[in-house]
């Protein structure tokens, strides 16, 4: 039962323009979201969170959008760049006993020069 | 360069084997968590510790175990080994009891043939 879910295995834009990179959840209990980048050969990277207060949070380029109602968030970049292309993981967790991170399966990003 | 560090880095090992992965998480990093990537599927949480003490528990098999050490650094135990178990193991640290920003350390790429 996957509860964090990327349903779009990949995105390529072109540099400068902006990527919107999706996640759906269906655990109405996570209050704390995160998105983190992996290149090959290497761990994940944490990149931005927002907490279930917030509607929105912007880091630079990297801007997470959150909208409870729908169960879903968003990570734009703008502009996007080459060193951007990475898969990107969305995962979600929830205050009280035995939180964990819940992560989706990722998307990779291309971004074409 | 993340802090964590993850030993070994590559795992060959044969159906019924035994083998330990060993994590060595940031300096002053109390929480350690492990993670089983497999092929096309997102990161699975298996296990956390913190301060030595198990905090939260994911889809860990029973033939998995793991325990931190009282210098914090951790092992994930994986035995009779089936082919199932390929997969690339991380660790990940945080300072806090709780599961939000963490620090993935390279992984260990376990192959079981």
């Amino acid at each position: 039962d996957q509860q964090v879910k990327q349903n779009s295995p990949s995105l390529s834009v072109q540099e400068g323009r902006i990527s919107i990179l999706n996640c759906d959840y269906t655990n109405s209990m996570f209050d704390y979201f995160l998105w983190y980048k992996k290149y090959p050969a290497e761990g994940p990277t944490f990149l931005i969170s927002i907490s279930s207060i917030k509607d929105k949070n912007e880091d630079g380029r990297f801007t997470v959008f959150l909208n409870k109602s729908a169960k879903h968030l968003s990570l734009h970049i703008v502009p996007s760049q080459p060193g951007d292309s990475a898969v990107y993981f969305c995962a979600a967790s929830h205050t009280g006993a035995n939180s964990k991170l819940t992560f989706g399966k990722g998307i990779t990003l291309s971004v074409r020069p | 360069d993340s802090g964590v560090t993850q030993t070994p880095k590559h795992l060959i090992t044969a159906t019924g084997q035994r083998v330990t992965l060993r994590c060595s998480p940031r300096s002053g990093d109390l929480s350690v968590y492990w993670y089983q990537q497999s092929l096309d599927q997102g990161l699975q949480f298996l296990i956390q510790y913190y301060n030595g003490e198990e905090r939260a528990k994911g889809n860990i098999l029973e033939r998995f175990s793991a325990q931190q050490f009282p210098d914090l650094h951790s092992e994930l135990n994986l035995s009779s080994l089936e082919l199932g178990d390929s997969a690339l193991y991380f660790c990940a640290s945080s300072g806090r009891d709780f599961p939000d920003e963490q620090y993935f350390g390279p992984g260990t790429r376990l192959t079981v043939t």
